[in-house]
């Protein structure tokens, strides 16, 4: 168990559609980030946030947004969902290592599956 | 950010040892290796980080050269449940320049044992 909780685990949902998918963070990890796997393909960073702020962008659409809260959990938005939004959406988060100087390790969660029918 | 390289595929026996080698030539001084695993539809699982030399856990030893360029994941006696894709990732998470954030996994290594 990463510590990284996502909700809900999976989700069909039809085209056009919008949909919010949750992310709660390892306890006292600041940094969250959003990946997007398609079927047989890679990790696709979509976007990063750190303490409430967005830190880096990736490729994400301009169909899908995220925000970070004060408690630090985070919500990605999917809207007008096409066919190809279906994936595995992944949130990790950052942790500070204790044994060194700079050096963090990401922890994943177990993702959300989103299909789209 | 540093750009990394490793092979696609790689195949072994039960009990054999597997070493992943991935190739970053131009990792900068703040950048850390890190390897995760990952099994079908489930999220990436970190293994193991470095920085420099050799460093070793319950589950694998990472190996790197002193000009950094490279590292090598070993693996060893492997299992059928080793089965997997490692990827092997460069950055500065969560530092000064937190460069992670924009860095794109690769294809990653699938790693396949056979009995």
């Amino acid at each position: 168990d990463s510590g990284v909780t996502q909700t809900p685990k999976h989700l069909i949902t039809a085209t056009g559609q919008r949909v919010t998918l949750r992310c709660s963070p390892r306890s006292g990890d600041l940094s969250v980030y959003w990946y997007q796997q398609s079927l047989d393909q890679g990790l696709q960073f979509l976007i990063q946030y750190y303490n409430g702020e967005e830190r880096a962008k990736g490729n994400i659409l301009e169909r899908f947004s995220a925000q970070q809260f004060p408690d630090l959990h985070s919500e990605l938005n999917l809207s007008s969902l096409e066919l190809g939004d279906s994936a595995l959406y992944f949130c990790a988060s950052s942790v500070r290592r204790t044994d060194s100087p700079f050096g963090n390790t990401i922890y994943f969660g177990e993702g959300s599956w989103l299909t789209v029918v | 950010l540093a750009k990394t390289t490793q092979p696609i595929s790689m195949d072994s026996y039960e009990g054999q040892e597997v070493n992943i080698t991935c190739s970053h030539n131009n990792i900068a001084t703040n950048d850390y290796i890190t390897w995760y695993q990952q099994f079908p539809s489930q999220g990436p699982r970190f293994i193991i980080q470095g920085y420099k030399t050799k460093v070793t856990n319950e589950v694998a030893s990472l190996f790197i050269p002193a000009d950094r360029k490279s590292s090598t994941l070993s693996l060893p006696r492997v299992s059928l449940s080793d089965t997997a894709v490692y990827y092997c990732l460069v950055g500065d998470i969560g530092g000064a320049t937190d460069s992670w954030g924009k860095f794109q996994f690769g294809a990653g290594t699938q790693v396949v044992v056979t009995p």
